[in-house]
């Protein structure tokens, strides 16, 4: 199993619609994050959350809502999808705090199509 | 936010030695050296990191300058799935460790 799995891999969504991104790890670790990809573009942070109860907006939240469930679970909700939101989403995690010296672990992503 | 540089775009044939540059002129004296690859259709991979020294692992050596403005990630023997989009990127210590902050990256193609 992958120490960090997003679902769905894939989804088609309309315009309006609420939608949800999972994600869940098994690294043990207590940070969280959610990015987006466009093509052409580097990663751009959502929201990052150092814990269950510590969440932060990133760069780019506007439209986007997330929770934490769990040490182990963040999702990311779009709450009223719009096609500039079609992107590749990534969940990832790391250890540590206030250092580093810790690498990401990523998930392998959630192609997201809004039409 | 520290700033790196790198080429779009390099070529390698297989089984030969990459290396990959980064500059990165305006980094302070905490900041922390990572470099992460993305495969086709995959999340990024972390490959290595440092701060002023060498660093060797299993996928790579990072070579770092002494002034520290550039660093150079070598993989010693080019494989067809070392084909990737290769990030050089700049970690703060401190409240700031978490930040990530990617750029275009190099692409990597591995001719066999």
């Amino acid at each position: 199993d992958a120490d960090v799995t997003q679902t769905p891999r894939n989804r088609i969504t309309k315009t309006g619609k609420r939608i949800m991104l999972e994600c869940s790890q098994t690294k043990g670790h207590d940070r969280m994050y959610w990015y987006r990809q466009d093509p052409g573009l580097g990663l751009r942070l959502i929201y990052y959350s150092f814990d269950v109860k510590d969440i932060n907006k990133g760069e780019i939240s506007d439209g986007y809502s997330v929770s934490r469930q769990a040490q182990a679970k963040f999702s990311l909700s779009l709450e009223s999808a719009i096609p500039n939101q079609t992107a590749l989403y990534f969940c990832a995690t790391s250890a540590g705090s206030g250092t580093a010296t810790y690498g990401y672990t990523f998930g392998s992503g959630t192609r997201l199509t809004v039409v | 936010d520290a700033k790196t540089t790198q080429p779009n775009s390099m070529e390698s044939n297989e089984e030969e030695p990459v290396h990959l540059p980064c500059n990165h002129s305006t980094i302070s004296g905490t900041d922390y050296i990572h470099w992460y690859r993305q495969l086709p259709s995959q999340g990024p991979e972390y490959v290595i990191h440092g701060l002023t020294s060498n660093v060797n692992n299993r996928m790579a050596s990072l070579a770092i300058a002494e002034d520290r403005k550039s660093s150079t990630l070598i993989l010693h023997r080019a494989t067809l799935r070392d084909a990737a989009v290769y990030y050089c990127i700049l970690r703060p210590s401190g409240a700031g460790s978490y930040q990530l902050t990617f750029g275009k990256g190099t692409k990597l193609s591995v001719i066999p």
